[in-house]
């Protein structure tokens, strides 16, 4: 069975940091590109940043670009997310899924507040 | 960015009816390489989304064939040929042809 497990999620103030982790199993990780997803509250979905299978290529969003950055270890079968001067603006849930959206996780809430 | 529009916003259904739901593309959608990566997301009430529909007209493993997808260039449509209780939920389009991947702005399928 497919699983991917997002963990991280918590209460953090404007101007602090975060990193999310999504532990992935049941399909061969290394082999697909991946991406973080997020979903501000009632709002509709909204990407985030895609990696490449290797690492080597990465993709961000004009509005998080200099502050997240994704990354992967494809030996523990896990996905990163460093979010670095985050803003009441990033606050949403957010979802690791395959490049293709074809598998998503449970979704991680993440709020910044004072 | 390409912008992904959908339509209706909402749409108010009896179980067994048939439904439509359009997004449209402010750019083609056709890649140089042939494809067309246009796909259909449900996220149902408090769950995550789970995929559909992908590359226009195909059917994710495990999804009922009620549901079909239809379209090319900028157009696009998806079809729910007898809408079933578990149906319910938000609707999605998104892209991948273009970078940055986007989505459209959601169709909210509910009971009558």
């Amino acid at each position: 069975e497919v699983q991917l497990v997002e963990s991280g999620g918590v209460l953090v103030q404007p101007g602090r940091s975060m990193k999310l982790s999504c532990a992935a199993s049941g399909f061969t990780f290394s082999s697909f590109p991946m991406a973080w997803v997020r979903q501000a509250p009632t709002k509709g979905l909204e990407w985030v940043a895609t990696i490449s299978t290797s690492g080597g290529s990465t993709y961000y969003r004009d509005s998080v670009k200099g502050r997240f950055t994704i990354s992967r270890d494809n030996a523990k079968s896990t996905l990163y997310l460093q979010m670095d001067s985050l803003r009441s603006e990033d606050t949403a849930t957010y979802y690791c899924t395959t490049a293709i959206h074809d598998y998503w996780g449970q979704g991680v809430m993440v709020t910044v507040s004072s | 960015d390409v912008v992904l529009t959908q339509t209706p916003p909402t749409l108010s259904a009896t179980i067994g009816q048939s439904v439509s739901i359009s997004c449209r593309s402010s750019q083609s959608l056709l890649h140089s390489n042939g494809n067309t990566y246009l796909h259909w997301l449900l996220q149902r009430p408090g769950q995550s989304p789970q995929l559909l529909i992908y590359l226009v007209s195909r059917l994710e493993s495990g999804v009922p064939n009620r549901f079909s997808g239809s379209g090319s260039g900028t157009d696009f449509t998806l079809k729910i040929s007898g809408v079933e209780a578990e149906d319910l939920g938000v609707y999605y389009c998104v892209q991948g042809t273009h970078a940055p991947p986007t989505f459209g702005g959601g169709t909210k399928l509910e009971l009558k």
